[in-house]
């Protein structure tokens, strides 16, 4: 059963760069035809898909945010990674790493349990 | 960017109520229509894809139908454990984009 789990600073001073990290067990990111997604809920909200990237590094992102957010993968170490630049309190949220169906499916089959991360100063 | 319409943004029922959802897409997305369900403090869990696939697990009082820009999420028998938030989502298109969800509570 692959599991997901996120982690990194809860807490981002405005302007700073947001960098989180899932981690993947129970299954190899680089096996089957899944994408990697993170995915973020800001509190009482609902769902904002910023992104995910394929195991050989092609990524795609939400034009809203396209300018800020890179999405890397690291075969080696099984893990995704999200930066997003020059946060502000605007970027307060639950960030999910989620994985995508099978065949490169534009669902979201497996999540983590998520992260807060709150930008204050 | 496809927008993506739930309704009613919440309701209340009882144990053993039918319960229904809908999501309208603001154009058609054919049968690229997922659900989930969220519990408070709890990630999302994916209840049924491209419109009317049930996940591996979910119960079958959930049912899912729909094509083009209309779809409707069923619950055949309200279960205590089905308290919680249901979220559509589209997958035709990036960016993937959600519903603002249904918050079902105990009537």
């Amino acid at each position: 059963q692959v599991q997901l789990q996120e982690s990194g600073p809860g807490l981002v001073k405005p302007s700073q760069t947001l960098s989180l990290t899932c981690s993947v067990s129970g299954g190899s990111i680089s096996s089957g035809s899944h994408y990697w997604n993170w995915i973020r809920q800001p509190a009482g909200k609902g769902l904002e898909w910023l992104g995910r990237v394929y195991s050989r590094g092609s990524a795609n992102y939400n034009p809203s945010l396209a300018s800020r957010v890179i999405i890397s993968v690291d075969t080696s170490m099984n893990q995704v990674s999200l930066n997003l630049l020059s946060v502000t309190a605007a970027d307060t949220a639950v960030y999910y790493c989620a994985r995508g169906g099978p065949g490169f499916s534009n669902w979201f089959d497996r999540w983590g349990q998520g992260t807060l991360v709150i930008v204050s100063s | 960017d496809i927008q993506m319409t739930q309704s009613p943004s919440s309701l209340s029922a009882s144990v053993g109520d039918r319960v229904t959802i809908t999501c309208r897409a603001s154009q058609t997305i054919t049968t690229y229509l997922n659900w989930y369900q969220q519990k408070p403090g709890k990630a999302p869990e994916l209840l049924i894809y491209k419109a009317s696939s049930l996940q591996s697990g979910v119960p079958s009082r959930f049912s899912g139908s729909g094509s083009g820009t209309d779809f409707t999420l069923t619950i055949s028998s309200l279960q205590p454990e089905d308290f919680a938030t249901y979220y559509c989502q589209q997958g035709h298109s990036a960016p993937l984009t959600f519903g603002g969800g249904t918050k079902v509570d105990i009537k």
